[in-house]
């Protein structure tokens, strides 16, 4: 099961901000947090993560609390190509490959002109 | 440099019919993952490939089964497909010889399987 929690739906002014919160108080030490977003039927776009500092990139900003039980993924200027599913997913990434990537429901946000 | 591609990108077999998708990685990346997606169960994940070795597996029937290549590419097979089966089929691809551990997945359009 997925071990975040993530509201199912959020709207957002197109240019203002969108910031998508994300609970996930059973984090481990050595589990990351990941963004992906998919837009309709296409393919998740990983978007950015951390693991215990905050991280910026082109795409967005990911805050990540103090005691690592929560993060808000923020997309600056929300335009209407933002509109997608988004996923905060917690992981341990492993040595031999990676440790799959356990997707919940999401976020279905929805940017508005 | 290129993305994951898979094909085909849609498909329509019958019921009982086997089926093989195909996903080829980035350049470089290692590791293989496929998942399914269908509107009432999200995205799952089938199984993961790294060096041509199954090194996850999720929770499906034994229908469901996959191989990577020396290459890196990697094929899913389904047999004896059933109604629910029905779902788009995406590949991801990571982890590049030399990255660190906690790199990203990049997915490929995916396969829309439709059983009929």
């Amino acid at each position: 099961d997925a071990k975040t929690t993530q509201p199912p739906s959020m709207d957002c002014a197109e240019g203002r901000a969108a910031n998508l919160p994300c609970n996930h108080s059973t984090i481990s030490g050595n589990e990351y947090v990941y963004w992906y977003r998919q837009i309709h039927s296409q393919g998740p776009q990983y978007i950015i993560h951390g693991l215990k500092n905050n991280e910026t990139n082109e795409m967005a900003s990911l805050i990540i609390t103090e005691d690592r039980k929560s993060s808000t993924l923020i997309l600056p200027h929300a335009t209407l190509r933002d509109t997608a599913v988004y996923y905060c997913i917690v992981r341990v990434p492993g040595f031999s490959g990676n440790t799959p990537l356990v997707f919940g429901k999401g976020t279905r946000l929805s940017v508005i002109a | 440099k290129a993305g994951v591609t898979q094909t085909p990108r849609y498909l329509i077999k019958t019921r009982g019919q086997q089926v093989t998708l195909s996903c080829s990685p980035i350049s470089g990346h290692r590791s293989v993952s496929w998942y399914q997606q269908t509107p009432g169960q999200g995205l799952q994940f089938l199984f993961e490939y790294f060096s041509e070795t199954q090194r996850n597996k999720g929770n499906f029937p034994g229908r469901f089964s996959g191989r990577q290549f020396s290459n890196s590419r990697s094929e899913m097979n389904v047999s004896t497909l059933e109604l629910g089966d029905s779902a788009l089929y995406l590949c991801a691809s990571s982890f590049s010889i030399g990255q660190a551990m906690n790199t990203e997945a990049f997915f490929g359009q995916g396969t829309r399987l439709t059983v009929v």
